[in-house]
């Protein structure tokens, strides 16, 4: 069955560093990949989506990279700050509208 | 913002209670998605909707749990008779649907505890 593999430690980085996290998927080869933010006690919230064609996707301060061979989605925050500490998702679709859920990665942003 | 709406958002009751959640989806949205969140397992869909018909409902325990959309603004997920396992927090999403290229939108989910 297809499985996806986020970091389950924190990740924990200072205030202006670049924020890194990855997401790995076996048996499977997913057309689409979404990545989601969750606060405690929220639900997740959409940030961006990725095309199986696309290498790389930028949104602000985000960028998602797709790497179809090394089955891998890295998920990166520039110029981090401590708002952006959080809970991150990868997701990636069943060929249906349905989507499988990696754990999450949680991200702190010390000042 | 649209958004999507559940209730409750918290829930305790005992063991063999009936639990019936529920969830205002996005208006316009013609998919609605049932979650359910444990820190052991992370999020895993339960059941989905396209157009109020079930297309889906692999990952609940059918003898227990059942899923309905009486109409295109409320989602219900009931629970008859609960057990403890079945604390989680629940949420409901929705979309347009359309294989992975649109963005599920959350509600804030309903944190049920089963004593």
């Amino acid at each position: 069955s297809q499985k996806i593999e986020q970091n389950s430690e924190a990740l924990n980085i200072q205030e202006g560093k670049t924020a890194t996290l990855t997401c790995n998927y076996t048996n499977y080869s997913p057309a689409y990949l979404q990545w989601y933010r969750q606060d405690p006690g929220r639900g997740p919230v959409f940030l961006l989506l990725i095309r199986e064609n696309e290498k790389e996707k930028r949104k602000e301060r985000l960028k998602v990279t797709f790497d179809t061979t090394l089955k891998q989605s890295l998920f990166h925050i520039t110029a981090s700050q401590p708002a952006d500490s959080a809970t991150y998702l990868c997701a990636l679709d069943l060929n249906t509208d349905k989507l499988i859920f990696g754990t999450g990665t949680r991200l702190q942003v010390f000042p | 913002d649209a958004r999507v709406t559940q209730t409750p958002r918290h829930k305790v009751t005992e063991m063999g209670q009936e639990v019936t959640m529920r969830c205002q989806p996005i208006l316009g949205h013609n998919t609605v998605f049932w979650y359910r969140q444990t820190m052991m397992q992370g999020l895993e869909l339960l059941a989905y909707f396209r157009n109020r018909a079930p297309l889906d409902d692999s990952g609940m325990p059918k003898d227990r749990f059942s899923a309905e959309m009486p109409d295109a603004t409320l989602a219900t997920l009931k629970i008859q008779p609960s057990e403890p396992r079945d604390s989680a927090v629940y949420f409901c999403a929705s979309g347009l649907g359309s294989r992975g290229t649109q963005p599920q939108h959350f509600g804030d989910g309903t944190r049920l505890s089963i004593l």
